[in-house]
């Protein structure tokens, strides 16, 4: 499709698992962008990739939150001994920006998400 | 105090009811500004981008006004299909390099016949 990708939809893990989440961004998107939203707010920053290169990581929680996006197209999101805490939706956004100004200029679109719930 | 503030409502309005929602923002050198819809356990969508000049998508007009640090969404004709959560969204952090997009909790509207 023409949107962006994200998998699974729906991920129930027990905490202290690992989990990983997938994103595969609008095809050509420089730009790629990590979400976490909480029941009855709006998204919050996580982590944002200019293709390969994670250029701002201030939004990850923890060192138990790590993201990749090795060839600068699809990105996993990892969390490491999940908690409570972690249960979540996880939105994935992407924008054409060429980096610089353009970037944050942009409006972001964003993928259906995964619903993650750690019991 | 939050970066992009809104008043959650609920809003409830009937069909045909003009609504107007406010959001304002905390960082003076911010420079982009946007109306996100959410539905229900959805993905955020836009709705508009707003200009400094302000501008309107038919029923939807959005203004911005930098001096008071705030921008507004207006809704006229409200249709039941309006019912949703509007997000208030800013490029908060653009003049510190930060080029990711801060989004306020939103604002539920609910349009009832």
């Amino acid at each position: 499709g023409a949107g962006v990708s994200q998998s699974p939809r729906y991920k129930v893990a027990k905490r202290g698992q690992d989990v990983a989440l997938r994103c595969d961004p609008i095809s050509g998107h420089v730009s790629l962008f990590w979400y976490q939203q909480a029941l009855g707010q709006g998204p919050e920053f996580l982590t944002y990739f200019q293709n390969e290169a994670q250029l701002d990581k201030s939004g990850l929680p923890s060192d138990r939150f790590f993201a990749e996006r090795p060839e600068g197209s699809v990105s996993t999101l990892k969390i490491q001994r999940t908690q409570q805490e972690d249960s979540a939706v996880y939105l994935c956004a992407s924008s054409p920006g060429t980096g610089g100004s353009g970037v944050g200029n942009q409006p972001q679109h964003f993928g259906d998400g995964t619903r993650l719930s750690i019991l | 105090r939050k970066e992009v503030e809104q008043d959650p409502g609920p809003f409830n309005v009937p069909e045909g009811a003009t609504v107007a929602f406010n959001c304002t923002y905390s960082n003076s050198a911010s420079q982009s500004f946007f109306w996100y819809r959410q539905d229900c356990r959805k993905e955020p969508k836009l709705l508009m981008s707003v200009y400094s000049s302000g501008n309107e998508d038919g029923r939807f007009t959005a203004q911005l006004n930098r001096a008071s640090q705030y921008i507004s969404l207006l809704i006229r004709d409200s249709k039941l299909s309006d019912s949703a959560t509007y997000l208030c969204v800013v490029n908060i952090g653009w003049d510190t390099g930060r080029r990711a997009l801060t989004f306020g909790s939103g604002t539920r509207l609910q349009v009832q016949p």
